[in-house]
This record gives structure tokens, sequence and C-alpha cells, in this order.
């Protein structure tokens, strides 16, 4: 089946600095991505979709200035989580879509921000 | 606003019974249902999915029922396992704007005792 790799699967920043986390389809173009954000106990909550070469579309309350997205080829899409907050800690999960409805899920990447 | 959940309700069965979680989805529109299983501290991964079209599905011990005249949803696992521990999702499909995108459930967490 597709395949869908995050890199790095843990982070711990300090407050104030930024953080990026990839997200790769490994044997698909994924023509869409998608990146979600989970806290404990909770929902995956979708941020923002972003279509290759195009600038991503934020959810509501999502600070696309904060979260800043860019997918500039179809295997690779990246999460800027910029001056990191300890608020923003939580577990960052992408997807990628090809062209087809199924999402294909990456294993997530766990934020801790100090 | 999007469906995210304070807490997450826990369905705890007997090993080799037979377990039912349930989920009401919140857009009449919503043309293709999907059923998640996420494990402590990773990805969601895909068990079972329905288009609006059908009202069942069956896989290997899994089936779906879709009642879309309540919105409701849900999901049988036949002779629950130990291994079928783990957080169960269901997410609708919506269109919004130009791409679709997935909604998730709050979340039922599945406790197989053995």
């Amino acid at each position: 089946g597709a395949v869908v790799s995050q890199h790095p699967s843990r982070v711990i920043c300090k407050s104030g600095t930024s953080v990026k986390i990839e997200c790769r389809s490994l044997d698909f173009q994924a023509t869409t991505m998608f990146w979600y954000r989970q806290f404990p106990k909770q929902s995956l909550m979708l941020m923002a979709t972003s279509n290759e070469g195009s600038k991503a579309t934020y959810e509501q309350g999502v600070e696309k200035d904060k979260f800043l997205i860019n997918h500039a080829s179809l295997t690779l899409s990246t999460l800027t989580v910029t001056s990191a907050h300890p608020e923003d800690s939580s577990f960052y999960i992408c997807s990628a879509r090809g062209y087809s409805y199924e999402q294909y899920f990456g294993p997530g990447t766990r934020l801790t921000v100090t | 606003g999007e469906s995210v959940g304070l807490h997450l309700p826990t369905l705890s069965v007997q090993e080799g019974d037979n377990s039912i979680i349930n989920c009401a989805y919140s857009n009449s529109a919503s043309d293709y249902f999907i059923w998640y299983k996420q494990e402590s501290g990773k990805g969601p991964q895909f068990i079972i999915d329905i288009r609006s079209n059908m009202d069942k599905r069956q896989g290997q011990r899994v089936t779906v029922l879709l009642n879309k005249t309540v919105k409701h949803l849900s999901l049988q696992i036949a002779a629950t396992q130990p291994g079928d521990s783990a957080v169960y999702f269901c997410a609708e499909n919506i269109k919004g704007g130009a791409t679709n995108k997935l909604i998730f459930g709050t979340g039922t967490l599945l406790a197989v005792q053995p």
C-alpha cells in the first residue's frame, strides 16, 4: 500500500524557536497533502490543506503566519511551526492523497516545546 | 466548528465478543466515510470505508453500517482480539471548496479484556 513518512518522529525545541516537520509520500504522487494536529485524548483536527504548487488553505482559527506550509513537489510537504510556544506542543500528523479519495496517513510527529 | 472531543468515550469488551462502535456525523452532503484505528503514538490506520450510496460494507472481520437518515455510522468488529485495542475514529469526506477534506469524529477507545 501507499506509504507516507514523517520526519522527525519526535522533536523538542525551546520556546521562541521554529521547527520544521517533513511529510513525504514514498511510492506515489500526492496531489494534495493535509496537516492535522492532535492533542492528548482528542481527535484529529485539520489544520490546512495544500495542493502541490499552490498556497495552502487553512482551516478557521489556524494562523497561517505561524504554521507555514510548503508543498513544493508531489512527494514532499513541510510544516514549519514558527516562534513555537508550549501550547503548540502536540502530535502533528500529515496525510497525502493521490488521484483517489483515499488519504494515507503518516506516523505523526510529537512536538514538545519547553 | 469541527468535531473535537474533550475526552474519549470508552468501550470495554471481552476477548472473543463482538464490538460495536458508533459515530454520528455532521454533514448530510458527505459522500464518503472511513473508519480509522489509531494506536498510541501512531498515525491513523485505515480499516474500512463506505460510500454514501451504500448502507453496508463488510471486510474481513469488520462491517460498517451507514444510516443516512439519522446521520449515523457504526463499525462492528467480530471476535474482538487484544490487538484490536486502540482508539477508533470515523471520518466524513466533505467538499471544502475545490478540495475534499476529512473531518474526524471524537473517537472511541476500545479496550479488550483478555
